[in-house]
């Protein structure tokens, strides 16, 4: 079945820009919606964003302005980029696949195991 | 945006209550509610999609009712496997999620 697994630095520096990248096994990137979301330490989820495996994109509004979601379907990657972070931006990052082809309007059905990055100088 | 409320945030009940949470939106997304559960340390896991839609694989011992702006996640008979942090997200929009409601033993 497919698996997803980030990777990344786990330290970065404030004002920096922060890289992950998700890397899909098991299966073909096509036709799905892959979501970041991510979880600061003892708070809730908070999503940020989408790729469409035409390369669509769409962010959370309120991180829209710093963040930058692609995609390598030769690579069965997508990546996330978050500019400008601050100590706010120290989170559980995950990567997940929505749950049903051609649409993320019904969950999200397959997560990475979560990434941690901290912001700090 | 959509502003998401579960209600309540914290709920202490014990092995075979039934729970109900409730998770409401500030305008109507007709059924495009999603329910996950959280265990501790672990990766957040689909339990209900579209409001009343079982994942697979999911006891049915959940349940999700809800259409508009009111939604509520039933568990029928809780086992010791079901304390754990709840939450709603909803698909209309902004794929927002609620602040999550934590259920433990009493």
């Amino acid at each position: 079945q497919v698996q997803l697994q980030e990777s990344g630095p786990g330290l970065v520096k404030p004002s920096e820009t922060l890289s992950l990248t998700c890397t899909v096994s098991g299966g073909s990137m096509n036709t799905y919606f892959w979501n970041w979301i991510r979880q600061p330490p003892g708070k809730g989820l908070e999503w940020i964003g989408y790729i469409y495996y035409t390369g669509s994109t769409k962010s959370n509004p309120s991180l829209e302005s710093r963040v930058t979601i692609s995609e390598d379907t030769s690579k069965n990657q997508f990546s996330l980029r978050l500019n400008s972070v601050t100590a706010a931006d120290t989170a559980v990052y995950y990567c997940a696949r929505a749950r049903t082809p051609f649409s993320n309007y019904y969950g999200l059905d397959v997560w990475g195991q979560g990434t941690t990055v901290t912001v700090s100088s | 945006d959509i502003q998401m409320t579960q209600s309540p945030s914290s709920l202490s009940a014990s092995v075979g209550d039934r729970v109900t949470i409730a998770c409401r939106t500030s305008q109507s997304i007709s059924n495009y509610l999603n329910w996950y559960q959280q265990k501790p340390g672990k990766v957040p896991e689909l339990l209900i999609y579209a409001a009343s839609n079982l994942q697979s694989g999911v006891p049915s011992r959940f349940s999700g009712r809800g259409s508009g702006t009111d939604f509520t996640l039933t568990i029928s008979s809780l086992q010791p496997e079901d304390f754990a942090t709840y939450y709603c997200q909803e698909s209309y929009t902004t794929f927002t999620f609620g602040q999550g409601t934590r259920l433990d033993i009493k």
